[in-house]
């Protein structure tokens, strides 16, 4: 079965510091990968998608994330992490169809960052 | 601006009651589609539609009823057949295989 597995429920990181968000995924096939993020009461946002080609992707916000075949994994990182950074992160798989992925995708449980100052 | 448009933010319904709550957008996207978020599950699929005047059940799909009459609009009603309503709902439409959401509802039953 399509899955995709967030093993951190919350991270905290300081300011400035580091941040590399962890997401794996079952899947039967090469997926399209995206990553989202979400404020409280929001909705969510796009922060990048693999489809194809390099498997480094660049986001918005300076985020970027690494497809890698072999882990099954898509793993999302940001050099250095600002307070308004702050927020719940989700991965997601998307089955691939015709002119893109079919919309419909499975999303992991998220991960919710907080930025100490 | 083009986007996706939910309302209402908030809904209280009492126990027993349906209610409808809206989406629409002016992304002209064929696709849309209706998810559930409730904390520490992420986003589940209730129902989704890839064009007018047909949709498909999602994961989480039984004591909710949608329609697609227009290409802009699908809204989603929660009957009183829905056991745990309380959750946030999000609505999206999707082009190229990514998905635009709109701001979400938050419905709650007393």
């Amino acid at each position: 079965a399509q899955s995709v597995t967030q093993p951190d429920i919350h991270i905290t990181v300081s300011e400035g510091a580091s941040l590399e968000l962890r997401c794996n995924y079952s899947y039967g096939a090469t997926p399209y990968l995206f990553w989202y993020v979400q404020s409280p009461g929001q909705g969510l946002q796009l922060l990048l998608k693999y489809f194809s080609g390099d498997t480094l992707v660049q986001g918005i916000k300076g985020f970027e994330a690494e497809f890698k075949r072999s882990q099954s994994s898509f793993n999302l990182r940001k050099p250095s992490v600002h307070w308004s950074d702050a927020a719940e992160y989700f991965c997601a798989v998307g089955a691939r169809g015709y002119g893109g992925s079919q919309g419909n995708l499975i999303f992991g449980k998220g991960t919710k960052l907080s930025v100490k100052p | 601006d083009g986007g996706i448009t939910q309302s209402p933010k908030y809904l209280f319904r009492k126990e027993g009651q349906n209610v409808t709550l809206s989406c629409e957008q002016n992304l002209n996207h064929d696709a849309m589609y209706w998810y559930r978020q409730d904390p520490g599950q992420g986003l589940r699929l209730i129902y989704y539609s890839q064009i007018v005047n047909d949709f498909q059940k999602g994961d989480i799909a039984e004591g909710y009823s949608v329609s697609r009459e227009k290409k802009e609009s699908f809204p989603l009603t929660v009957t009183s057949a829905q056991k745990n309503p309380t959750a946030f709902y999000l609505c999206a439409s999707s082009r190229a295989g990514e998905l635009f959401f709109g701001e979400g509802s938050r419905l709650t039953v007393l």
